[in-house]
């Protein structure tokens, strides 16, 4: 299987900041298909990014993805306060789809 | 809007046997997608469990494969989950969502249930 290691585990940024946050795969990712998730406390994953760098129905273009084969990058442009969250990566090019061990942005 | 709503099987006991169900409403369980599986144990990341797709074709994680069936009822817009020899290292917030990979397609989860805590202790 697909060995997803985010980095770092944790960000400290503050609003109005740029956020970088990286993905690194074990083996290249069928067809880039690598997404990204959003999740708050309490609260189900949802999804951000989609084939790399596709933003999914809704989200805002403070966010995108980047990358290839075993490199990915979620940016967030401009930090707003709803945007600290946990963020996870997963490879859904290939069975099983993996996730991530995820990014803790905080403030 | 398509929405998923999971059972609440609430507290097992070692050895048991969880049974959830996804409820989907807004879409057709037989419409283009796998429907899955993902579990997070508290305070940890997520992992996933499988996806089936609306004629039965099934993919299972390798690590809990021996211990799970997943299913589907096309009739009630359902898919169901059953694992059985709990133990604790089964507890978790179990969510279902629509997406997966598979021969069939290949797709993220976009749409996901709001999760339900199976607490597995003796």
């Amino acid at each position: 299987e697909i060995v997803l290691t985010q980095s770092p585990g944790t960000l400290s940024l503050s609003p109005g900041e740029r956020a970088t946050l990286s993905c690194r795969a074990s083996q290249t990712v069928n067809t880039n298909y690598l997404a990204w998730y959003q999740q708050k406390t309490g609260q189900a994953p949802r999804l951000l990014i989609y084939a790399a760098s596709n933003r999914a129905t809704g989200i805002p273009d403070r966010f995108s993805g980047s990358g290839s084969e075993t490199d990915f990058t979620l940016t967030i442009s401009r930090l707003e306060p709803e945007d600290f969250a946990v963020y996870f990566c997963q490879q859904y090019g290939s069975s099983p789809g993996t996730f991530g061990g995820g990014t803790k942005v905080e403030i | 809007q398509v929405q998923l709503q999971e059972s609440s099987p609430g507290l097992l006991r070692p050895s048991e046997t969880l049974s959830l169900t996804c409820t989907v409403s807004g879409y057709s369980v037989t419409t283009g997608f796998f429907w899955g599986w993902i579990r997070q144990p508290p305070g940890k990341g997520l992992e996933w469990i499988g996806n089936i797709y609306h004629n039965g074709d099934a993919y299972y994680n390798a690590s809990i494969r021996s211990r799970l069936t997943m299913s589907i009822d096309t009739s009630k817009n359902q898919f169901s989950l059953k694992l059985t020899s709990l133990t604790a290292a089964d507890t978790a917030v179990y969510y279902c969502a629509r997406g997966g990979v598979g021969v069939a397609a290949v797709d993220p989860f976009d749409y996901w249930g709001q999760g339900t805590l199976v607490s597995v202790s003796s």
